[in-house]
């Protein structure tokens, strides 16, 4: 079945870069999301990436998209304490009528 | 402002007893749809409607039932609501789920004792 996969959590330092990786499985997929849930809040969208595209990049954010391994990346440059939340991988389902999400990595940032 | 408003954000009620919970958008938004979230199992879709009178089954629908008589709102009701769907919801909203992101309400937090 569809399926996104996500390591659980990364730690970093302000001020370094972090970089959270996602694997998925249905490659029909015409956009790949990622969404970004701050504590007791919803979710927002953070940015996303058409299919056709290696790469995005959005001021401190970077997408990376391997269609070939499936694979895509968020890199956050600079990261900030403020970055500090859980952060969600989402494919569009073979339908197109759902999100398939990973079940997210929480980024802990120190200052 | 474009958004995706929930109601109530917080609930805590008992088991039987039942709820609605609203969700409004301002998109003029086709695509409405329902997820919860839950620790270690993600976000599982519950319900969608592709537009108004048009609904359908996502992955996790047993329990729950939905409407949609109006473009801009799709309620969520628990007609007779049980401790495991104890969870944190979110209604979604977007132009085409195919070729358009999906923007999310804040979240309703529900707990049935």
């Amino acid at each position: 079945g569809e399926d996104v996969e996500q390591s659980l959590f990364l730690s970093v330092r302000e001020g370094d870069s972090s970089v959270i990786n996602c694997t998925y499985t249905d490659s029909s997929s015409t956009y790949l999301y990622w969404y970004k849930q701050e504590p007791g809040a919803g979710l927002q969208l953070l940015t996303y990436i058409f299919s056709n595209m290696d790469m995005k990049q959005d001021q401190r954010l970077t997408v990376l998209l391997n269609k070939k391994d499936k694979h895509l990346s968020l890199r956050i440059a600079d990261t900030q304490t403020g970055d500090s939340a859980i952060y969600f991988c989402a494919d569009q389902s073979q339908a197109g009528t759902a999100l398939i999400f990973g079940k997210g990595t929480t980024l802990s940032v120190s200052s | 402002e474009a958004q995706v408003t929930q109601n109530p954000r917080y609930l805590i009620t008992v088991t039987g007893k039942k709820l609605t919970v609203t969700c409004s958008q301002n998109m003029n938004h086709e695509y409405m749809s329902w997820y919860r979230q839950d620790p270690g199992l993600g976000l599982r879709q519950i319900y969608y409607s592709m537009n108004v009178e048009v609904t359908d089954k996502g992955d996790v629908p047993e329990g729950y039932k939905v409407s949609r008589k109006e473009k801009r709102n799709f309620p969520l009701i628990l007609e007779s609501p049980s401790p495991n769907q104890t969870s944190l919801y979110f209604c979604a909203s977007s132009l085409s789920p195919s070729n358009q992101p999906q923007h999310f309400g804040d979240g309703t937090r529900l707990s049935i004792l």
